[in-house]
């Protein structure tokens, strides 16, 4: 299995919901990736698990909360999101982090959010 | 501030032409230089560069990184209407511990048959 699978493909979603977007992979890979694409931007980081630990959180609003409950799941939890967080959202594995590795990212397809 | 500069922004050409896109970076700690090719959804991994001087080729697409002038080109000859895509370029750099990609805005390459 060489794929990072995303679920939902589409979500559309009122102010006041929660909603979670679920990420997976089986390449045994030990770092995982949210991802925030608007139309006609590259990929932002929005946050980067490492060994199942959250290493980096890139100023995101509480509002999106990620979990990583093992090594092969990345879930990001929503609630209270505004309009303008409408997005594509990718999540991305890699082997690892470590300043020693080169690792590509494999991507996966992506959850289009949509939120009224 | 970290950051990776792609040109052109967007780029139309015939089928059959010869195309080279640009990718200039200043970052800290630099690890690698990756491309990715993306359509409509997620980006594709296309080439990962971590010496310079060294050409990879895959097909008609081929890539070179010039650490010294900090820059990469992505060269696609015989270009075909499947090349269009957004084609973008992200460098992997590290502080501390982890490392993460900054990415460039794109080129959007639209071939024409």
């Amino acid at each position: 299995d060489t794929e990072v699978t995303q679920t939902p493909k589409h979500l559309v979603m009122g102010m006041t919901n929660k909603k979670s977007l679920k990420c997976e992979q089986h390449m045994g890979h030990r770092a995982m990736y949210w991802y925030k694409q608007k139309a006609k931007k590259p990929p932002e980081l929005m946050f980067v698990y490492s060994y199942e630990k959250l290493s980096i959180n890139e100023s995101v609003p509480s509002r999106f909360s990620p979990e990583c409950p093992n090594s092969s799941l990345l879930n990001l939890h929503l609630h209270a999101l505004q309009p303008e967080d409408s997005a594509l959202y990718l999540c991305a594995s890699s082997l690892q982090t470590g300043a020693s590795s080169y690792n590509e990212q494999f991507f996966g397809p992506g959850t289009r959010l949509t939120v009224l | 501030e970290d950051k990776v500069v792609q040109s052109p922004l967007s780029l139309v050409v015939h089928e059959g032409d010869t195309v080279t896109l640009n990718c200039s970076y200043e970052v800290t700690n630099f690890r690698s230089l990756l491309w990715y090719k993306q359509e409509k959804k997620a980006p594709t991994f296309l080439f990962m560069l971590t010496s310079s001087g060294i050409e990879k080729k895959s097909g008609r697409l081929s890539s070179i990184l010039d650490k010294k002038e900090l820059f990469s080109i992505l060269n696609i000859t015989a270009t075909q209407t499947g090349d269009s895509a957004v084609y973008l370029c992200a460098v992997a750099h590290s502080g501390g511990s982890n490392y993460k990609l900054t990415f460039g805005k794109g080129t959007l390459l639209t071939v024409n048959p």
